[in-house]
């Protein structure tokens, strides 16, 4: 299957920063990128859905100004998670696919611990 | 929006069968993904159907009814190794929603 490649795996933050995470499609051209979040012993929740060049459409309930995401090439997406709080501690992993009726493939996840 | 349904939990023994359920209500239904998940890892891909019926791959199977708006997976044979998240998830337009994912524990 195809590779998608998410950094960091994990990251440790202080209150009130931001951080940035990445998700690459290594060997094919990604028009569509998810983000989702999942915490312990829940399933994934869709946060937002990106295409390339154009601004994501964001599932009810998230805030868009909290979380930035960026779609600027075919095979790049980013989440930023702006001013965190413990709160927004959790397992956030990409997916992206190249056609919208075949299979998402997954990157490694990220996991954020806010302190 | 799209509501999708399965089970939280199941436990099987080894070497047996289990069938995992999954209901679903959605528009423009472009097709129903089985993926599992083991804790703290992204979910890897099972199966996908996108007509009627069941397709099997080895000791995992699907099935699909869209007039029904129900699928299941089917994993024979059980081994420790399957014990994990099992998660459904429905493709539709240019989303893809995953149900709360079915724990399915594995007894010796």
């Amino acid at each position: 299957g195809a590779v998608v490649s998410q950094h960091p795996s994990w990251v440790i933050c202080k209150s009130g920063t931001s951080v940035k995470i990445e998700c690459r499609s290594l060997d094919f051209q990604a028009t569509t990128m998810f983000w989702y979040r999942q915490f312990p012993k829940q399933s994934l929740m869709l946060m937002a859905t990106s295409n390339e060049g154009s601004k994501a459409t964001y599932e009810q309930g998230v805030e868009k100004d909290k979380f930035l995401i960026n779609h600027a090439s075919l095979t790049l997406s980013t989440l930023t998670v702006t001013s965190a709080h413990p709160e927004d501690s959790s397992f956030y992993i990409c997916s992206a696919t190249g056609n919208p009726n075949t299979e998402a493939f997954f990157g490694q996840g990220t996991r954020l611990t806010v302190v | 929006g799209q509501n999708i349904d399965q089970p939280t939990e199941m436990t099987a023994t080894e070497g047996a069968i289990v069938q995992i359920n999954c209901t679903y209500q959605t528009s423009g239904f472009n097709g129903l993904f089985w993926y599992q998940q083991h804790a703290g890892e992204a979910p890897t891909f099972l199966s996908y159907n996108v007509l009627d019926g069941l397709e099997e791959k080895g000791r995992f199977s699907s099935f699909l009814s869209r007039s029904k708006g129900y699928s299941y997976l089917l994993l024979k044979e059980l081994q420790m190794k399957d014990s994990a998240s099992y998660l459904c998830a429905v493709a539709a337009g240019n989303k893809l929603t995953f149900g709360g994912g079915t724990r399915v524990l594995v007894k010796p």
